[in-house]
C-alpha cells in the first residue's frame, strides 16, 4: 500500500483552466512538502505546510493541509503553461521520507 | 539555485561494470541522500548521510553503497550495476533530516 497516494496521476487542461490535485493518506503526519520537477531536471521545492488546516499561496497556487494533517490539496488558478510538470507531495514517516508517485499536468496552450 | 552538482549527467555501461556517481555541494548541509526515480515508483531514498563517515540505509538500498569522506563530496556506487538499475539518480542535501531538500538534476544512468 502506497503511504501517499496522488490523484489523479495525469491532467491534461486548456491553459486558463482552474484545477486541484490532491496528495491522500490514512497517517497523520506533522509536515508536507509539494515539490514541482520539470523535465530533466530535479524536483523544486514549493512550499510546506505544517498546520491541520493552514492555507498557503504562492502566486496562483494555493496549498492546503486538510485539518486532521492526513492530506493535502494544491489548487492552480488560471493554469498556465509555464505549469506545466510533475508535481510531487512528500512526507516524513517515522524517520523515513516518503515521496508519493506525483501528479503529472499538461497544460495546452 | 542550492550549489549541487552531479557527476555524470549520463552514463550507459555494461551490467557487472561498477558504477560511481558523484554529488557536491557548495552549501555546507550536514544531509546528503541518494534517491532513484522510475516510472510507477517515483522518488525512492537509497541511502542518506548524516555527516562525514555517517550514513544510513533508506528504502532500496541493495546493490548499492555510499561514501562521504568530505562534507562537500557523496558518492554512490554500484559495485556490479545490473539492468534493474537502470534509472535516474536524484542527489539532494538538507539542513537536517526531513527538511525541505534541495535538489541536483540529475544522472541518466542506462545498464545495458
Amino acid at each position: 500500500t502506497q503511504l501517499l497516494e496522488q490523484s489523479p496521476q495525469f491532467l491534461s487542461i486548456q491553459e486558463g483552466e482552474n484545477l486541484t490535485v490532491y496528495c491522500n493518506s490514512s497517517s497523520v503526519f506533522s509536515s508536507l512538502q509539494w515539490y514541482r520537477q520539470e523535465p530533466g531536471e530535479g524536483p523544486v521545492l514549493l512550499v510546506t505546510v505544517v498546520t491541520g488546516g493552514e492555507v498557503k499561496k504562492l502566486k496562483r497556487l494555493t496549498f492546503q493541509f486538510g485539518d486532521a494533517r492526513k492530506d493535502s490539496s494544491l489548487h492552480i488558478t488560471a493554469a498556465q503553461p509555464g505549469d506545466t510538470g510533475l508535481y510531487l507531495c512528500a512526507v516524513l514517516e517515522d524517520d523515513k521520507i516518503i515521496f508519493g508517485k506525483g501528479t503529472r499536468l499538461h497544460i495546452l496552450p | 539555485d542550492a550549489g549541487i552538482t552531479q557527476s555524470p549527467r549520463h552514463k550507459v555501461t555494461e551490467t557487472g561494470t561498477p558504477v560511481t556517481l558523484r554529488c557536491h555541494q557548495t552549501e555546507n548541509h550536514r544531509y546528503m541522500y541518494w534517491y532513484r526515480q522510475d516510472p510507477g515508483h517515483g522518488l525512492r531514498l537509497i541511502h542518506y548521510s548524516y555527516g562525514v563517515k555517517d550514513t544510513d540505509k533508506g528504502e532500496v538500498s541493495d546493490g548499492y553503497s555510499v561514501s562521504r569522506s568530505k562534507t562537500e563530496d557523496f558518492l554512490l556506487t554500484l559495485e556490479s550495476a545490473t539492468s534493474s538499475q537502470t534509472s535516474v539518480y536524484f542527489c539532494a542535501i538538507s539542513g537536517w533530516f526531513g527538511q525541505p531538500q534541495h535538489f541536483g538534476d540529475g544522472t541518466r544512468l542506462s545498464i545495458l
